[in-house]
């Protein structure tokens, strides 16, 4: 159980164009998922956090008019990467909040490679 | 400030033996501790999660925590290479958030 999973698992796109990653819960509802993104040889970097029904929450320097997330449905949350360009190159992935009480988690999707040319 | 806290490594550990890896955090309200492995290039797995003082084991995966001196511990028995990776410590504090420490980066020597 707890499977996450995100599509697509690599893009390549040219600067100026936009890219829209999405992220699935497949066999539980979360209300709650994280993106977050990671450069090479660096540590997880939390971009935002995203709730059915209503607005994400950014984190501190993170463009929400770049970065536009949408969690419609229990199971389902997109990240739109607007106007990408090759500062936007990186690792990102999502992961979706699991459980209860003390047990509350995490369980990650497999990534996307993003490729600005 | 809340904060996470491991040494980056690399640790390198002979093929066979004990894995020790090491994690403190600032929150004294932490209330669940959480490690998870990332190879190179892959996205973080979840290991074991643990919230109660003590040991819990799960096969060749042990975690340790204390919260008293506020720091808690994963050690691999029988290390493999396949168990180099970079092991991820992560803290509950209470809202449903993680508070992720940088890593450390183990490396199994055959």
């Amino acid at each position: 159980g707890a499977v996450v999973s995100q599509h697509p698992s690599r893009v390549i796109c040219k600067s100026g164009t936009s890219v829209k990653i999405e992220c699935r819960s497949l066999d539980f509802q979360a209300t709650t998922m994280f993106w977050y993104r990671q450069f090479p040889k660096q540590s997880l970097m939390l971009m935002a956090t995203s709730n059915e029904g209503s607005k994400a929450t950014y984190e501190q320097g993170v463009e929400k008019d770049k970065f536009l997330i949408n969690h419609a449905s229990l199971t389902l949350s997109t990240l739109t990467v607007t106007s990408a360009h090759p500062e936007d190159s990186s690792f990102y992935i999502c992961s979706a909040r699991y459980g209860g009480g003390a047990g509350d988690t995490q369980y990650f999707g497999p990534g996307t490679r993003l490729t600005v040319l | 400030q809340k904060e996470v806290e491991q040494n980056s490594g690399p640790l390198s550990v002979p093929e066979g033996a004990i894995a020790s890896l090491n994690c403190t955090y600032s929150d004294r309200g932490s209330q669940s501790f959480f490690w998870y492995r990332q190879y190179s290039g892959k996205s973080p797995e979840l290991i074991m999660f643990i919230y109660s003082n003590g040991d819990k084991e799960d096969g060749r995966f042990t975690a340790q925590l204390n919260k008293a001196s506020q720091y808690v511990s994963l050690l691999i028995r029988d290390s493999q290479p396949s168990d180099s990776a970079t092991y991820l410590c992560a803290v509950n504090t209470g809202n449903y958030q993680l508070i992720w420490g940088a890593g450390t980066k183990l490396i199994i020597k055959p």
